[in-house]
């Protein structure tokens, strides 16, 4: 299958700061991506839909200030968490698509807010 | 309504033996595609096994197959000859709508499989 590259696997910031999430497809153009939140024990939960070169598609609930999504080209997303406490201490996860093809994932970023 | 649906929390299964993951689905579109994903403690969302809705044979790939009973809306996945290494979480999940790259994925609450020596 087609390989997506998520980094960092892991981050520990400090409450205020803020943490950039990086999702790129290395070997296939995605024209969608998407962006999942997973807490402990729990579910994949679909935050935001990412098209390349127009805004993204945010879930209900989920605040688009707080996770700024850019997706600057096929190959690349970014999820940066602003302003980030406690709370926002979880398991992101991005998938790309691509035309035709199937869904693949990235490896995921633990964030860890103290 | 809940649109995936995985009844088991945990399963346990000895080494060697085969073991059914049970998922349901709820949909009202005609096209659609259910994918069964293996994450384990790491965290990554391992592709194991696709069965699109159109599909007339039940999907396989080496010792997973997926048991689509399209009426009942069930998507099963069997493991054969669990190994040790098969320990993880397993969820079922659903792409409704047909073509294009919108590969967004409506996930189950998972089953966490321990297998036994």
């Amino acid at each position: 299958g087609a390989v997506v590259s998520q980094h960092p696997s892991r981050v520990i910031c400090k409450s205020g700061t803020s943490v950039k999430i990086e999702c790129r497809s290395l070997d296939f153009q995605a024209t969608t991506m998407f962006w999942y939140r997973q807490f402990p024990k729990q579910s994949l939960m679909l935050m935001a839909t990412s098209n390349e070169g127009s805004k993204a598609t945010y879930e209900q609930g989920v605040e688009k200030d707080k996770f700024l999504i850019n997706h600057a080209s096929l190959t690349l997303s970014t999820l940066t968490v602003t302003s980030a406490h406690p709370e926002d201490s979880s398991f992101y996860i991005c998938s790309a698509s691509e035309e035709g093809g199937g869904a693949f994932f990235g490896q995921g970023t633990r964030l860890t807010v103290v | 309504a809940q649109k995936i649906t995985q009844t088991q929390p945990g399963m346990f299964v000895q080494e060697k033996e085969a073991v059914t993951l049970d998922c349901t689905y709820d949909t009202s579109d005609q096209s659609y595609g259910l994918f069964w994903y293996k994450q384990p403690s790491s965290g990554e969302m391992i592709f194991l096994i696709y069965q699109g809705s159109y599909d007339e044979q039940n999907a396989t790939e080496g010792r997973y197959s997926l048991n689509f009973q399209k009426a009942r809306k069930s998507a099963n996945l069997v493991i054969s000859a669990s190994q040790l290494g098969d320990s993880a979480m397993y969820f079922c999940a659903m792409r409704e709508g047909w073509g294009g790259s919108n590969y967004k994925l409506t996930f189950g609450k998972g089953t966490l499989l321990t297998v036994n020596p």
